[in-house]
């Protein structure tokens, strides 16, 4: 079946600018997560979704960082005004609720952003 | 002091050897770890789980769990160039969020 996917792959802005990264998970997954990674750093948990229960934002870096799941499905990841520090790859996963004990979580391809 | 605590290597092994990789985790807590392989440019990608002390193997691939001493591993036995990658451990509590370690890098040599 389809993986998670996500677009764009690649997202070039100029400092300042707003951004919406898009992550389309995994069907039948309840739950949806949104990672970063900079150049040779490991993954920073910004925020995740579990069904219909109020998001898990306590990674989100700053009040510019915002992001929603419409419908359970789709979720869409907004930085406004972005700056040079945002720039990094930004990483979706989605996980099932199927066994509670476990929540394996994959990943999508990501979106590289650089911010000029 | 990290959640989650690997090497960041890298560590080089010969093809065919058997590679080590190593975890250890600070939260009692933590129910259920993962490996995930990383290519340069990739995202990660699940290779095993475990949830239960001891070992469990899956093809070329043995993951340890010692809950008492709050490690985790990861062997890969015959490794091969294509293993060549960052390997990332990850831990979770129970509450769906993974804390995942800063991977460490393996390099297989022909």
């Amino acid at each position: 079946g389809a993986g998670v996917s996500q677009s764009p792959s690649n997202k070039v802005t100029e400092k300042g600018k707003d951004v919406e990264l898009r992550c389309d998970p995994i069907s039948g997954h309840t739950a949806l997560y949104w990672y970063r990674q900079s150049l040779g750093q490991g993954l920073e948990f910004l925020i995740y979704f579990q069904g219909n229960s109020a998001p898990d934002k306590s990674g989100l870096p700053s009040d510019r960082f915002s992001a929603e799941r419409t419908g359970g499905s789709v979720s869409t990841l907004t930085i406004q005004r972005t700056q040079q520090e945002d720039s990094a790859v930004y990483l979706c996963a989605s996980s099932s609720d199927r066994d509670r004990s476990l929540y394996e979580q994959y990943f999508g391809p990501g979106t590289r952003l650089t911010v000029t | 002091q990290k959640e989650v605590e690997q090497n960041s290597g890298p560590l080089s092994v010969p093809e065919g050897a058997i590679a080590s990789l190593n975890c250890t985790y600070s939260d009692r807590g933590s129910q259920s770890f993962f490996w995930y392989r990383q290519y340069s440019g990739k995202s990660p990608e699940l290779i095993m789980f475990i949830y239960s002390n001891g070992d469990k193997e899956d093809g070329r691939f043995t993951a340890q769990l010692n809950k008492a001493s709050q490690y985790v591993s990861l062997l890969i036995r015959d490794s091969q160039p294509s293993d060549s990658a960052t390997y990332l451990c990850a831990s979770n509590t129970g509450f769906q969020k993974l804390v995942f370690g800063t991977g460490t890098r393996l390099l297989v040599s022909p």
